[in-house]
């Protein structure tokens, strides 16, 4: 079954302390994206990447990392996670290239206190 | 700035009448633009999609109609099912790397 998988689905945590959120895709897409959800203001991009060892910042990458060590994993890192980081983060795939259609993961739902 | 703009948050309609969610968008440069359904506790997962050089989509009870003059698109639901309750996400791409959504509508159909 083709999925995009994210952990931890639910996380808090206190400020300062490093997080990483994982993100695999078994589909072989090149293309690989993180977003954040936050009321109001939709689904923003923060790094996105293109292949392996490619990455890109989005419109919103201020206080976050990436790394594209293999095609199927994606990991956002939170070197000094910060309350205004508290939010609804979810990874995304495409075949290749970001303007296609996207498969979304299920979302990790970030607290930071 | 926010360059795809949903600008009702929340629409409500009756089971069977057409849902109609309107999009704005303001870079001229955006030439690929996408519908996206999310149910609460999942990710999005897209509907259709439509490409500038065409001005209507439609696959099955979905259509989307393109206005490229107005920067404006527009997704119909016909007919609305309860099912088809959920917050719909506009998103729009200059066939680059990013894609850009508006902030999304909460469609509620009642029975």
């Amino acid at each position: 079954e083709a999925q995009v998988t994210q952990n931890p689905r639910y996380l808090i945590t206190v400020t300062g302390k490093k997080l990483t959120v994982t993100c695999s895709q078994n589909m072989n897409h090149e293309y690989m994206s993180w977003y954040r959800q936050d009321p109001g203001l939709g689904l923003r991009q923060i790094y996105y990447s293109m292949n392996v060892e490619v990455t890109d910042k989005g419109d919103v990458p201020e206080g976050y990392k990436v790394s594209r060590k293999e095609k199927r994993n994606f990991p956002l890192i939170l070197e000094s996670p910060s309350p205004n980081q508290t939010s609804l983060y979810f990874c995304a795939t495409a075949l290749a290239g970001g303007w296609n259609e996207q498969f979304f993961g299920p979302g990790t739902r970030l607290t930071v206190l | 700035d926010q360059q795809v703009k949903q600008n009702s948050p929340s629409l409500s309609v009756q089971e069977g009448r057409i849902s109609i969610l309107n999009c704005d968008y303001t870079n001229s440069m955006f030439d690929y633009f996408l519908w996206y359904k999310k149910y609460p506790a999942e990710g999005p997962t897209f509907l259709i999609s439509i490409s500038s050089i065409k001005d209507k989509n439609e696959d099955g009870r979905f259509t989307v109609f393109l206005n490229k003059s107005a920067k404006h698109l527009s997704l119909h639901i016909v007919p609305s099912q309860p099912g088809d309750s959920a917050v719909y996400f506009c998103a729009a791409s200059d066939l680059g790397n990013d894609m850009r959504f508006g902030a999304g509508t909460r469609l509620t159909v009642k029975p």
